[in-house]
């Protein structure tokens, strides 16, 4: 069965990086992407940028360019997110989720997601 | 990038009540779009894809509906695990965007 398994809860302050992971199994981790999207305290699903595991290739939300980098590792079937100068309102949880390349089949995007990861910044 | 205006942004309704939420999309996505529900502390779970097909699993209560720009999620009747908040997101393009999300309360 799919499973997207992330890391543990961090605490870090501000102008520091974090970096999030998210272990995949069930399925063939370099014929899909993986997006990340977060989730400030009582705020509504962000969407921060996806990266395919087949070829690296990246696409991040414009507000994220510079600070935010995602890569993968194929031998493990790992994502990372990481994100740097962080701020107070970069508080949140991360999500990762699969993501296909387009043209595949509508039932295949955002079919599972990682049980999120608790990033809080402060000083 | 293709704003997703999702409404309402929360609706009180009654165990056995039939409620609509309603995503508009700012240009045509086709069907590219998914309606997830959230419980507190939880992922998201998705309920529908590509529109209008129901995920496995999920009850017949819920329903969608739409193409283009215009979509909605129907529960037929709301159940006691249905309140929640819920999110419509549009997977056509990058970036993919969310509605701003419905929480359902109890009347």
């Amino acid at each position: 069965q799919v499973q997207l398994v992330q890391s543990g809860a961090e605490v870090k302050k501000p102008g520091a990086s974090v970096k999030v992971s998210c272990k995949a199994s069930g399925y063939t981790f370099t014929s899909y992407g993986i997006s990340w999207v977060r989730q400030a305290p009582g705020q509504g699903l962000e969407w921060m940028g996806w990266i395919s595991a087949y070829n690296g290739n990246t696409n991040y939300a414009q507000k994220l360019q510079g600070r935010v980098t995602m890569t993968t590792d194929t031998s493990t079937s790992t994502a990372y997110m990481e994100l740097r100068s962080l701020r107070s309102d970069d508080t949140a949880v991360y999500y990762c989720a699969r993501d296909p390349p387009d043209y595949y089949e509508r039932v295949l995007y955002f079919d599972y997601w990682g049980q999120g990861t608790l990033v809080t910044v402060s000083s | 990038d293709i704003q997703m205006t999702q409404s309402p942004s929360s609706l009180s309704a009654s165990v056995g009540d039939r409620v609509t939420i309603t995503c508009r999309a700012s240009q045509g996505i086709r069907n590219d779009l998914g309606w997830y529900q959230q419980k507190p502390g939880k992922a998201p779970k998705r309920l529908i894809y590509a529109a209008s097909s129901l995920q496995s699993g999920v009850p017949s209560r819920f329903s969608g509906s739409g193409s283009g720009t215009e979509f909605t999620l129907t529960i037929s009747s709301l159940q006691p695990e249905d309140f929640a908040t819920y999110y419509c997101l549009q997977h056509n393009s990058y970036p993919r965007t969310f509605g701003q999300g419905t929480k359902l309360e109890i009347k």
